[in-house]
């Protein structure tokens, strides 16, 4: 299987900025997404990187370097909601997730 | 409705019980899935369905069974399950080679 890695946990404050990164050991994939998963919650999609660059969506900017092999998910202005799990996965003929970071924000 | 529905939320099911999972999504995504999640670990995949047909079987012990009648259901029969088999079971859909995975709720099964 494709191999993905995340960092475990994260802690940070409110308002502050926080970067999760996203490594992998493969290549041929079609694109790069990010999930959201509060406990006791479904995983929801937040951003896809088909091509290199960076996406941003409000708050959320995610960014991917096939070059370099990784990938990353930024957080800006963070709120106490953004408490969860985030997985980063990479699209082949299905989806391969990572094994998710963790991040407490605290006030 | 929209998106994609589970049901049940919950089970709690003995070894020798016989259930099923349903899952339903009216987004016309033409393919599904069925994920395993246990505690502390990451999305596990189970079984794949692509325009109906099982594309994906991941080595999932044959006490699962998959089921999908049609483009927007999809079932997950359960039977002599071991106690290491709870965990939260989602279901996912989306457009082929589309980033966006659309989740249900999931179930939280618990055997006894």
């Amino acid at each position: 299987g494709q191999s993905l890695e995340q960092p475990s946990e994260v802690t940070a404050v409110e308002g502050a900025i926080v970067q999760i990164n996203c490594t992998y050991q493969t290549s041929g994939f079609y694109g790069l997404s990010w999930y959201q998963q509060h406990d006791g919650g479904a995983p929801t999609f937040l951003s896809y990187n088909g091509l290199d660059g960076l996406e941003e969506t409000g708050r959320f900017s995610s960014f991917l370097s096939r070059s370099d092999s990784y990938g990353y998910l930024l957080l800006q202005e963070l709120q106490m909601k953004d408490s969860a799990s985030y997985f980063c996965a990479v699209l082949f003929n299905k989806f391969y997730f990572g094994s998710g970071t963790k991040l407490n924000v605290k006030p | 409705e929209t998106g994609v529905t589970q049901t049940p939320r919950h089970l709690v099911m003995g070894m020798t019980n016989k259930k099923s999972l349903k899952c339903e999504q009216h987004l016309g995504h033409n393919a599904m899935y069925w994920y395993k999640q246990s505690a502390k670990k990451p999305l596990e995949l189970m079984f794949v369905y692509s325009l109906e047909e099982r594309v994906e079987n991941n080595s999932v012990p044959s006490r699962f069974s998959p089921e999908c009648p049609n483009s927007s259901h999809l079932f997950l029969h359960l039977h002599t399950l071991q106690p290491e088999d709870s965990a939260l079971y989602l279901c996912a859909s989306t457009s082929d080679k589309s980033g966006e995975q659309f989740f249900g709720p999931g179930t939280r099964l618990t055997v006894l």
